[in-house]
């Protein structure tokens, strides 16, 4: 299947301060990217939805503000978390889906663990 | 509105047995249903879709699943289970509107626990 990475997989940061996560797809063009959220035990929460040039799709009670969204080519896609606090802690995971064929599948990042202090 | 069930939290199974990891879902338009599975901090992996045809679908590591449109279902399945398969198992479904690509909607998730 196809390949998404994400990096950093882990970063704990102190309050207040901005981490950027990153989101590619390393064999694929990806023109739509989702981010997503997910608390422990508990399943994948759809934060937004990007496609490749365009202002990304905030689900509601998002902050758009605070979870900067960039999409800026097809194969990479930033989620950046501004003046973070604790309750931001939670693991984040990228989603990719390609152009054609494969259109239809949507791969997975290995996630990012972020603990704010 | 669209949704998916997966009415168990956790499936144990013994190791050699057969396993079933249940779903069912709700959407208006055709499904588009997935498996995907999570090793523990890890993100999803894709095992298998069903889109069109076959309602019989083979993924990966041995596993497939039925679609069943009368009764909305989608299990996954695997003949003999192994230890390794010990996971967080989503199911999820795409609903394709008219003039919009769709997102996926999954599961709260089902724990399997294969036991030796």
């Amino acid at each position: 299947g196809a390949v998404v990475s994400q990096h950093p997989s882990r970063v704990i940061c102190k309050s207040g301060t901005s981490v950027k996560i990153e989101c590619r797809s390393l064999d694929f063009q990806a023109t739509t990217m989702f981010w997503y959220r997910q608390f422990p035990k508990q399943s994948l929460m759809l934060m937004a939805t990007s496609n490749e040039g365009s202002k990304a799709t905030y689900e509601q009670g998002v902050e758009k503000d605070k979870f900067l969204i960039n999409h800026a080519s097809l194969t990479l896609s930033t989620l950046t978390v501004t003046s973070a606090h604790p309750e931001d802690s939670s693991f984040y995971i990228c989603s990719a889906r390609a152009t054609g064929g494969m259109g239809e599948t949507q791969y997975f990042g290995p996630g990012t663990r972020l603990l704010v202090l | 509105a669209q949704s998916v069930a997966q009415p168990e939290d956790q499936v144990n199974v013994a190791e050699g047995n057969p396993l079933t990891v249940k779903c069912t879902y709700s959407v208006s338009g055709n499904p588009y249903l997935f498996w995907y599975v999570q090793y523990p901090n890890r993100g999803l992996q894709f095992l298998l879709k069903y889109i069109t045809g076959d309602n019989l679908v083979k993924g990966s590591y041995g596993f497939e699943a039925e679609f069943n449109k009368s009764q909305t279902s989608f299990h996954l399945k695997k003949p003999s289970a192994l230890v390794s398969d010990s996971a967080l198992y989503f199911c999820a479904v795409r609903d394709i509107p008219r003039g919009s690509q769709g997102n996926l909607i999954f599961g709260k998730g089902t724990k399997l626990s294969v036991k030796p």
